[in-house]
């Protein structure tokens, strides 16, 4: 089936580092979205973009949606402890609808 | 208040039971979702109903069934369970099913087949 290729798999970095990381397609989706899971928890929505282009922050965090449609990174600035966690991309395939979400970015920052 | 919340939260039983796992929202959303979530945390879709009426139904064995009674509560019946069946399942709502509308997670079911 589709599937979204995400990297990288997992980061270890310094707190007060950049964080960048980004996902692919081999196909066209019309929506992009970011998602954090904390341990224990479901994930939750950082960040959704709709539009080829859009550049959208949220405080700390910035996300884009790629211009061919098959791609989409986020970054986290000056990274703090609470930042730990797996961050999912997911993205509404153009072909069948459905959300598919990357294999997910695991982050640990070091105080 | 708790948006979307699944009960139970951790769920340890036998090999060849029957479970449910249930979920409730109340958002007001028309469409809900199952997950399984595997162990290398790898997210997928099993069934999506929009207003009560099954949506999405990925290759799943038949011994999941999932049961709508309205539209804020979707169940998920797992009958005659393998050891394979250990994951974390999650529940999850959205306004309908355009994708362009943001789903929203419930904590989880960790099940463990023994």
């Amino acid at each position: 089936g589709q599937q979204l290729n995400q990297s990288p798999q997992s980061m270890f970095i310094q707190e007060g580092e950049d964080v960048s990381m980004n996902c692919t397609s081999s196909s066209i989706f019309n929506t992009w979205l970011w998602y954090k899971q904390d341990p224990g928890e479901g994930p939750v929505l950082l960040i959704a973009l709709y539009k080829a282009g859009e550049l959208t922050s949220n405080g700390r965090l910035t996300a884009q949606f790629g211009i061919t449609r098959k791609d989409s990174f986020l970054n986290i600035s000056a990274s703090i402890p609470s930042d730990v966690g797996i961050y999912f991309c997911a993205g509404t395939s153009s072909n069948t609808g459905k959300l598919i979400f990357g294999q997910g970015t695991t982050l640990q920052v070091k105080p | 208040d708790t948006a979307v919340s699944q009960t139970p939260k951790y769920l340890v039983t036998q090999m060849g039971n029957d479970k449910s796992i249930k979920c409730e929202q109340n958002l007001g959303h028309d469409t809900m979702y199952w997950y399984k979530q595997d162990s290398k945390k790898f997210l997928k879709i099993m069934f999506s109903y929009n207003n009560k009426e099954l949506i999405i139904n990925e290759t799943v064995p038949n011994r999941f069934s999932p049961k709508s009674p309205d539209k804020a509560h979707l169940n998920l019946h797992i009958n005659s369970l393998e050891l394979g069946d250990s994951a974390v399942y999650f529940c999850a709502s959205s306004q309908d099913t355009s994708g362009r509308e943001t789903q929203y997670f419930g904590p989880g079911t960790r099940l463990l087949v023994l």
